[in-house]
């Protein structure tokens, strides 16, 4: 069985830096085709996705968030970190981390998905 | 980046109905297209991917179509578990979410 699992806290001060981590379990972040992406949902709101990182180690961004993201894994331990800088109360989302499949050309879709953390940005 | 928009945002229907939800893409995206089912509280949930592949475990009562830039979500007989919020999600180059349509009993 695939689970995932987001961790991280759940009160960030505004101009901080946040640490998510997505702990994966049932597959190995090394498969052929596959890999973790992280997305959000302020609260009301619609899905906003945010990263992915693939089997091969690739990589990719939100365009409108790239230069506040980072994504990064650490196999040994079947984990993803997303880091984002300078958060803002706009910031305030659950954020969810889902496994990315790789289908056929630029297909790709989520499943499943971890239960999501909620983050909330306030000083 | 590409953009989705999904109609309508919202819509009431009863237990045994057929709906219908379009998915429009702001340039072609061939059939990269995939629908998600959140229930308040709850992660999103994979229905179809690749506009028609009913994923495994989803009830034959969901169904996906089209190709280029409209597409459809259709549930066919409602049931009671299928009123949620239904997302389009394309994945040709950056990838981007529908805003959601929230399907409540009528």
């Amino acid at each position: 069985q695939v689970t995932l699992k987001e961790s991280g806290p759940v009160l960030v001060k505004p101009t901080e830096t946040l640490t998510l981590t997505c702990t994966v379990s049932g597959f190995s972040l090394t498969n052929a085709r596959m890999g973790v992406s992280w997305i959000r949902q302020p609260p009301g709101k619609a899905l906003e996705w945010l990263a992915h990182i693939f089997w091969n180690d690739e990589k990719a961004y939100s365009t409108s968030l790239t230069s506040r993201l980072s994504i990064s894994r650490d196999t040994s331990k079947s984990q993803v970190v997303l880091t984002m800088t300078n958060l803002d109360p706009v910031d305030t989302a659950t954020y969810f981390c889902a496994r990315i499949v790789l289908g056929s050309g630029e297909l790709d879709w989520f499943d499943p998905w971890g239960q999501g953390t909620l983050v909330t940005v306030s000083s | 980046d590409i953009q989705m928009t999904q109609s309508p945002s919202s819509l009431s229907a009863s237990v045994g109905d057929r709906v219908t939800i379009t998915c429009r893409a702001s340039q072609s995206i061939s059939t990269y297209l995939s629908w998600y089912q959140q229930k308040p509280g709850n992660a999103p949930k994979l229905l179809i991917y690749g506009t028609s592949s009913l994923q495994s475990g989803v009830p034959s009562r969901f169904s996906g179509s089209g190709s280029g830039t409209d597409f459809t979500l259709t549930i066919t007989s409602l049931q009671p578990e299928d009123f949620a919020t239904y997302y389009c999600q394309q994945s040709l180059g950056a990838t981007t979410f529908g805003q959601g349509t929230r399907l409540e009993i009528k």
